[in-house]
């Protein structure tokens, strides 16, 4: 149980376009789910929390309207990077919570896109 | 701010031995701590989870609190060569759909 998929697994694109990715919660419900970002030896660093069905809550210094998160149900959320530049290249990681009951409150990740922009 | 310190190593330890890492936190109310394991180029995975003092063992490996000294430490018992991974302590600040703050890892290599 508590299985969270991402797709893309990895993306390359061109300069200027946009990407979406894909985060789902495939055995669970999840109410929240969070986006991260990681760069190379780097720690994860928290993008947004995203709820669903309500806006997305970003953290300090993350652009919103470059990074737009939309989670359409209780089973997905999707990240889209618009008008990616090299530096957006990273490694972005999505993650849910499990327990909407609140008797556990981990977080499971999924297994993370790796996005190239040339 | 919140912080989240732990010894970026290479931490080096012989297989068969007990690896120790620890982690200490800067929020003196948080109340949930998490560990997790970073293979190279792949997520974490969760190994523990520990919101009250004491110790906390699952398997091979048992987490540390103490909330006192803002202290958690997690303890690998016999390690193998499969256990080299970056070891990500994770902090929340209140129970329960809160978001978390990293650590940025200790690096772990077990020897043969």
């Amino acid at each position: 149980g508590a299985v969270v998929s991402q797709h893309p697994s990895w993306v390359i694109c061109k300069s200027g376009t946009s990407v979406k990715i894909e985060c789902r919660s495939l055995d669970f419900q999840a109410t929240t789910m969070f986006w991260y970002r990681q760069f190379p030896k780097q720690s994860l660093m928290l993008m947004a929390t995203s709820n669903e069905g309500s806006k997305a809550t970003y953290e300090q210094g993350v652009e919103k309207d470059k990074f737009l998160i939309n989670h359409a149900s209780l089973t997905l959320s999707t990240l889209t990077v618009t008008s990616a530049h090299p530096e957006d290249s990273s490694f972005y990681i999505c993650s849910a919570t499990v327990d909407p009951l609140l008797i556990t409150d981990t977080q499971y990740f999924g297994p993370g896109t790796r996005l190239t922009v040339l | 701010q919140k912080e989240v310190e732990q010894n970026s190593g290479p931490l080096s330890v012989p297989e068969g031995a007990i690896a120790s890492l620890n982690c200490t936190y800067s929020d003196r109310g948080s109340q949930s701590f998490f560990w997790y394991r970073q293979y190279s180029g792949k997520s974490p995975e969760l190994i523990m989870s520990i919101y009250s003092n004491g110790d906390k063992e699952d398997g091979r490996f048992t987490a540390q609190l103490n909330k006192a000294s803002q202290y958690v430490s997690l303890l690998i018992r016999d390690s193998q060569p499969s256990d080299s991974a970056t070891y990500l302590c994770a902090v929340e600040p209140n129970f329960g759909n809160e978001k978390l703050t990293f650590g940025t890892g200790t690096r772990l290599t077990i020897i043969p």
